[in-house]
């Protein structure tokens, strides 16, 4: 495995129902990322996680929860979603979260569908 | 807040063209910047990055250049190939740190056969 992988690729979830994404990047970065792509939007930053530590909490709803348990692995738990959360959810990694060893590489993005 | 404009939204050129993507930000203080394409339901895959200290990136029949006076970045492509066909997004960062990157929309290329 190379890269940023990304699972699943597909959800649709209930309103009521809870889900995780999961991510997981092979290139030993220091730094993920959770971003979400919504139609005719520009990527918008949800977290940033730096050697397992939260170093951003872009105004996000609680009701999406990361979790970093090491800097290879990033979650994104979902619960009580809305319809409006429905977007593609697309988890970056760079060797730093600074200065110019921050060149993004992106997974190919979990596609969420909320009922 | 930094916005990014990419103009054209969508382009569609014969193959063989050569075509200039241009991606423009409301804060001029761009610290680096990065090309990415995305072809659709996919994720995005980084084409060129230009660092703090550079105005010019090139690979293969990309060249992407960066005028920090004017906040202004143009993407490149030579001899377009129906392969290049994807959605084209900028990236740009006002400092050092990644919370801040900035993304625009994107232009949507069409090249024809």
């Amino acid at each position: 495995e190379t890269g940023v992988t990304q699972t699943p690729r597909h959800l649709v979830m209930g309103m009521t129902n809870k889900k995780s994404l999961k991510c997981e990047q092979h290139l030993g970065h220091n730094a993920m990322y959770w971003y979400k792509q919504s139609a005719k939007k520009p990527l918008e930053l949800m977290f940033v996680y730096s050697l397992e530590e939260r170093v951003e909490n872009n105004s996000v709803p609680s009701r999406f929860s990361p979790e970093c348990p090491n800097s290879s692995h990033l979650f994104l738990h979902l619960h009580t979603l809305q319809p409006e959360d429905s977007a593609l959810y697309l988890c970056a990694s760079s060797q730093d979260w600074r200065g110019d060893t921050g060149e993004l590489f992106f997974g190919e993005g979990s596609r969420l569908t909320v009922l | 807040k930094q916005e990014v404009t990419q103009i054209p939204a969508a382009l569609s050129v014969p193959e063989g063209e050569n075509l200039v993507l241009n991606c423009s930000f409301t804060d001029s203080a761009i610290y680096n910047l990065q090309w990415f394409r995305q072809d659709p339901g996919k994720g995005l895959t980084s084409l060129l990055l230009i660092q703090s200290s550079q105005r010019e990136q090139t690979s293969g029949r990309l060249n992407a250049s960066l005028d920090k006076s004017s906040g202004r970045s143009t993407l490149y492509i030579a001899a377009s190939q129906p392969g290049d066909s994807a959605t084209y997004l900028c990236a740009g960062s006002n400092s050092g740190g990644y919370q801040k990157v900035t993304f625009g929309i994107g232009t949507k290329l069409q090249v024809i056969p």
